[in-house]
């Protein structure tokens, strides 16, 4: 079955620490999103990528760097510049129609200490 | 630019009432309007969408929201609620470009008492 996989499902670091999550998908969508989630403030961009090779910071770049280096993989990574990192992380595919829904991965649970 | 306000951030129905999580929208284009559903710790799904034409959009699981243009709303409705209904659920906009992200609202919890 097509999907999003996003890995590890939870994750924890030292603050000071840069760590990287996964998210790979085999939908052959040319579009790749991140969003951050915290309780009560819905999904917040990150990043975004429309096709290999280029991205563009959402709202909430800061203290993040991505790469899309293949079609199929948007691996985000968190720096040790963003202040408040510990949230849940969501990988989202999409064809680059302009009506195309998002299709989401299940999710990572950063924790940083 | 777009904007999504969803209002009431829980909501609490008994198993069997109707369901109404509201939804308004800011945009300067003709939106299209989604809304997904997130159940515990995972990603989230797909419930309806409004592109254009018919204003009533249906989706799964029962669901569906009525696109008012003039009110700049989108409320998401089901008739009558069932135990695993429950979960968060989410208002989004699009900005109606190719490859663009969805902005998305708060969220509202929806709790399901038998």
């Amino acid at each position: 079955d097509g999907g999003i996989t996003q890995s590890p499902k939870y994750l924890f670091r030292k603050e000071g620490q840069n760590v990287t999550l996964s998210c790979e998908q085999n939908l052959n969508h040319d579009a790749m999103y991140w969003y951050r989630q915290d309780p009560g403030q819905g999904l917040r961009l990150i990043y975004y990528s429309q096709i290999v090779n280029d991205f563009q910071k959402g709202d909430i770049a800061e203290g993040y760097s991505v790469s899309r280096e293949k079609k199929e993989s948007f691996p985000l990574t968190v720096t040790s510049a963003q202040k408040n990192p510990t949230a849940f992380y969501l990988c989202a595919s999409s064809t680059t129609g302009d009506n195309s829904p998002l299709h989401f991965g299940n999710g990572t649970r950063l924790t940083v200490t | 630019a777009q904007s999504v306000t969803q209002l009431g951030s829980h909501v609490s129905v008994s198993e069997g009432a109707l369901v109404l999580l509201r939804c308004n929208y800011s945009s300067s284009v003709p939106p299209y309007l989604f809304w997904y559903v997130q159940y515990p710790n995972q990603g989230l799904q797909l419930l309806l969408k409004y592109t254009t034409g018919a204003t009533l959009v249906k989706g799964i699981n029962g669901f569906e929201a009525e696109f008012k243009k003039s009110e700049t709303s989108f409320h998401l409705t089901k008739p009558s609620a069932h135990m695993s209904d429950a979960a968060e659920y989410f208002c989004a906009v699009s900005a109606r470009q190719a490859g663009t992200a969805l902005i998305f609202g708060k969220g509202t919890t929806l709790s399901v008492s038998s």
